[in-house]
């Protein structure tokens, strides 16, 4: 089946650690995204790709970090540089400006 | 950071009432407006994107119009169902920003 996968489901962290947060996706599309979701707010833009080896920061990168180096993967880590990381993360994918394909996501807890 | 908003945040309607919920967006260098439907432990779905001004769109009970000289869109439920109960996120893109802002949601409830 076509669609887009994220690991783990829960993830746990101790302070001043880094995270890598897993993305991947098989509908070919070109774009990729990550987004964070905490209660009562939206969903807010930490980076974005457009295609293979480029990507752009969104309204909040600081402390994150991501890669493309495949189509495929577009995998988010989480520095100790974040300050508040504890969050709901998202990852999409689209072709082009068309409808976005969300992941299941991953919560992350800092403990 | 654009603005994006969505309002009401919550409401709660009975089974068969029907229901809309209002997105505001710039309406300068406007390019499309997604809603997408978020159920409890599910991922948020596509329903409509819209481009153009005065486009309407349907999908069975759900429909959704947009202006994008006054810079809102209207997402309507006719008849509302308990399954129908879950976030309903709007998201800009705009010109210059190659990728959607998102309102921060309405959640609806429908009672049985």
């Amino acid at each position: 089946d076509g669609g887009i996968t994220q690991s783990p489901k829960y993830l746990f962290r101790k302070e001043g650690q880094n995270v890598t947060l897993s993305c991947e996706q098989n509908l070919n599309h070109d774009a990729m995204y990550w987004y964070r979701q905490d209660p009562g707010q939206g969903l807010r833009l930490i980076y974005y790709s457009q295609i293979v080896n480029d990507f752009q920061k969104g309204d909040i990168a600081e402390g994150y970090s991501v890669s493309r180096e495949k189509k495929e993967s577009f995998p988010l880590t989480v520095t100790s540089a974040q300050k508040n990381p504890t969050a709901f993360y998202l990852c999409a994918s689209s072709d082009a400006y068309n409808e976005q394909f969300f992941g299941p996501g991953t919560r992350l807890t800092v403990l | 950071i654009l603005n994006v908003e969505q309002s009401p945040q919550s409401l709660h309607v009975q089974e068969g009432d029907s229901t809309n919920f209002t997105c505001s967006f710039p309406s300068s260098n406007f390019y499309a407006l997604h809603w997408y439907r978020w159920e409890t432990a599910k991922s948020p779905e596509a329903l409509f994107v819209m481009t153009l001004n005065g486009d309407e769109k349907k999908k069975g009970r759900i429909s959704a119009t947009l202006n994008t000289k006054e810079g809102y869109s209207y997402l309507y439920i006719k008849g509302s169902q308990p399954e129908d109960s879950a976030t309903y996120l709007c998201a800009s893109l705009q010109g210059g920003r190659r990728a959607l802002t998102f309102g921060s949601g309405t959640r609806l409830q429908v009672q049985p």
